[in-house]
Parts: C-alpha cells; structure tokens; sequence
C-alpha cells in the first residue's frame, strides 16, 4: 500500500503570502504509460466536503483560483498558493490514486499568521 | 448542475448493520466510478471504497479495514450507489461521503456526507 505523508501538519502564512503544503509519496505515483502522475490535493473548510483543487498533479479543476498551483513528479510533490486570501483557510489533502487502496495524507491545517 | 445526497446513516451499536444510499443527479451516474470515503470526527480522509460502471464490469475494491464487512453496490437506473455495511465497529463511526470519480481514482464532486455513530 503507498503511504501518503504531508509536511508540515499546520502551516501559518500572512494574507497575501505564499503557502507551500509538501506531499511526500512512499512510493513512485507516475505511471510511464502515459507519463501521469496519479495525484490530486483537495481543500477542505470547516462543516464542508473536500473540494478538488488538482489532479494529474499539476492540473487546475475548472473554477479554481491561479493561485493554487501543484507541482512535482514520482514520489514529492507540492501544493503552493501564490497570495494567500482569508478564504483559503482550510485543511489541504494530497491523495494518490496510482494504485488502490487509494490514500491520503494525514492534511495540513492552513491558518492566517 | 451536478449533486450528490447521501442518506441512511444514525445511532447504531456495535456488530449490527446499517446501509448508506448515494443519489446522483445532473449527471448520468452509469458513467461514472463511485466511491465511498470516510472522515473520523476530527481526522483526516479514509477511502473506503469503489463501484466501477458497467463498462467495466461494476468491479469493486475494498480498503483492508472494511473489506468483508462491506459491499458497494449500484442501481444506474435510479443513479443510487449504495454501501452495506455489516457487523459494524466503534471505529467505523464517521462521516460518510459518496463521491463521483473520474479516472477511478480522484473525486471530482462529492456530496455533504452523512454520520454514522456505532456505539452502545
């Protein structure tokens, strides 16, 4: 089974500074076929379902602010948000699905300093 | 506009059943893997499990922690998904949520989840 682990657990970043949430997988989540890979992060707020931010690891959900961003390849990839707003207040969850079962990481709480 | 509403869950005790309808609309569910993920009261995200489409043959799979307790299953005819869960634990107590996937594997839309307490 791969192991999801995000760093750090909370994170406190100023309005309109840069927040970057790390994701580390146990093992690769790239798929040579069609050189993908299999990762996607989610927001979620208080009392609400996650919310798709990315997938493919680098791709944009249709709605979602150019702020968000994801990046990385293999096993360490990155959720950065370029200029944080007060309504991006939320725990951030990055989840492989190369293989089931399909994981999470623990989340990342993101607070305004 | 795509939704998903969840219902059936309660007040259970511990070794007894309990079965979550997921009801899709807005989009043709038959198309689309279903899969059921969990949240524990103050914790992170659990996949539970999945329901391919038809096209590729209503497979299902299991997380380790409920395989042999609980079975995903679907009735594209009334876009339900359901998840029948059987001799339930105290550590099986969360939030459920029916989520819509594509690829299999990431959710693009999921619903507002319903919560199910074992305890006696």
């Amino acid at each position: 089974d791969i192991v999801m682990t995000q760093s750090p657990h909370s994170l406190s970043v100023s309005l309109g500074e840069r927040a970057t949430i790390n994701c580390k997988s146990s093992q690769s989540v790239l798929y040579s076929s069609n050189n993908q890979n299999y990762l996607a992060w989610y927001q979620q707020k208080p009392g609400q379902p996650p919310k798709l931010l990315i997938y493919w690891a680098s791709t944009r959900e249709s709605g979602v602010p150019d702020r968000f961003s994801g990046s990385g390849s293999e096993t360490d990839f990155t959720l950065t948000i370029s200029s944080l707003q007060a309504e991006d207040v939320a725990v951030y969850y990055c989840q492989q699905f190369y293989s089931t079962p399909y994981s999470f990481g623990q989340g990342t709480k993101l607070e305004i300093k | 506009e795509v939704q998903l509403v969840e219902s059936g869950g309660g007040l259970v005790q511990p070794g007894r059943s309990l079965r979550l309808s997921c009801t899709g609309s807005g989009f043709t569910s038959g198309d689309y893997a279903m899969t059921w993920v969990r949240q524990a009261p103050g914790k992170g995200l659990e996949w539970v499990g999945l329901i391919k489409s038809k096209a590729y043959g209503e497979t299902t799979q299991y997380a380790a922690s409920v395989k042999g307790r609980f079975t995903i299953s679907r009735d594209d005819s009334k876009n339900i998904a359901y998840l029948q869960m059987n001799s339930l634990k105290t550590e099986d107590t969360a939030v459920y949520y029916c989520t819509r996937g594509r690829s299999w594997g990431y959710f693009d839309y999921w619903g507002q989840g319903t919560l199910v307490t074992v305890s006696s």
